[in-house]
Order: C-alpha cells, then structure tokens, then sequence
C-alpha cells in the first residue's frame, strides 16, 4: 500500500535537546510538506521540500530545520531554540508541489511531541 | 482578514441527517483551489473534496458535496445522511499563490458529533 509513515507517534523532549521526526513515502511524490497543529487551531506549514536537495521555509520555521537528501525521506529536526514545541506535526506530500491551485496533499497519521 | 473562516466550533448532527458545516474564503488570487479534509481521532488528515474556483458545477464525491458560492466566497461542505463515523474534526483549506508560490492555508476547523 502506498502512504505517508510518520515516526514516532509519540516522542518526548528534554530542555535543551533536539529531536528528529521522522516522514517517509512511497507515492513516489515528489513534494513533501511538515506541519504543525496546536489545540484548536489549523494547521500551519513549517518546512516544504519540492525536490531533493532543496526546501523552503513556511510561515512558522523558527525553531525547526528540515533536509531532503532522498526523494523518499523528509526528516524534521525540533531544535533547542524552538521553546514552545509542544504540538502534534503532520508531514504530508504531493504529486509536483505547490505550484498549481489543485494539487492535493496526502496526509501521514502524525507525531505528537511533548516537551517533559 | 483571515484567508479561511470556519465560524462553527463544534456541530452536532442525528445519525441519518443532513449536516453543513461553514466556511468562508478571502483571497484575490483569481485561480485558486478549495478543500475538505476529515480529521478523526486517529490524527491523520483525510482528503474528502475539492472545487477549483473556475469550476462552473459543484463538487460531489459520495455522501459529501460542496455548496460553492463565489461572489459571497463560501464553500459550505455538506454531509448527506450521516454515520456515527462521521464524528470528527472537519477542515476548510484554500490553495492559493501567495508569495510567488501556492500554499495551502487550513481554516480552524469544525468538531462534528454524529448522535445515534
């Protein structure tokens, strides 16, 4: 079956750490996204990829970096600087990017991150 | 403005009823995209519809079917005969090119309970 795998569902951070969400796909996409959601709010774009090699940073980047040396792969790394990262982030992808008013994003089940 | 306006914070709907849940648009980009995803408990976000703004008829895809109205910039979706599967967060997203390049922007979305 083809899809989106977030890992973990669940992950905890310590002050000062940093930590890695994992997002992986097999749609052969080649656009991936990572998005944050807070309680009762939408969702918010942090980091999108539209090739390897290459990302671009969304409306909330501060605090998180991203790489995409594989086609496949679109790691999202929470660092020490983003202080409030206690949230549940979503990575999703699509066919060619966003570069038309009809591409539609895929969806992976998510990560909820905790801060302890 | 806010670019996607969900006004209901939570629905509640008999199981076999009709429901729609609101939403509103602000965008002066001429092409742009508009679509529902379904957020059960699980997390994942699940595509259910899409109406690009040149499209002359509304939308339908099953149970689910859009109330496009362009010059008031609503796109209501609308839930025929609903299951208790139903019961889930419900968002509004609008594809339009902001900066140079297109973005999918979520609306706050809408907590739908499906009563038996």
């Amino acid at each position: 079956d083809g899809g989106i795998t977030q890992s973990p569902k669940y992950l905890f951070r310590k002050e000062g750490q940093n930590v890695t969400l994992s997002c992986e796909q097999n749609l052969n996409h080649d656009a991936m996204y990572w998005y944050r959601q807070d309680p009762g709010q939408g969702l918010r774009l942090i980091y999108y990829s539209q090739i390897v090699n290459d990302f671009q940073k969304g409306d909330i980047a501060e605090g998180y970096s991203v790489s995409r040396e594989k086609k496949e792969s679109f790691p999202l790394t929470v660092t020490s600087a983003q202080k409030n990262p206690t949230a549940f982030y979503l990575c999703a992808s699509s066919s060619t990017g966003p570069s038309n008013s009809y591409e539609k994003l895929f969806f992976g089940s998510g990560t909820q991150l905790s801060v302890l | 403005a806010q670019k996607i306006t969900q006004t209901q914070p939570g629905m509640f709907v008999q199981e076999k009823e009709a429901v729609t849940l609101d939403c509103t648009y602000d965008t002066s980009d001429p092409s742009y995209g508009l679509f529902w995803y379904k957020q059960p408990s699980s997390g994942e976000m699940i595509f259910l519809i899409y109406q690009g703004s040149y499209d002359q008829q509304n939308a339908t895809e099953g149970r689910y079917s859009l109330n496009f109205q362009k010059a008031r910039k609503s796109a209501n979706l609308v839930i025929s005969a609903s299951q208790l599967g139903d019961s889930a967060m419900y968002f509004c997203a609008i594809m339009d090119s902001g900066a140079g390049s297109y973005q999918l922007t979520f609306g706050k979305g809408t907590k739908l309970s499906v009563i038996p």
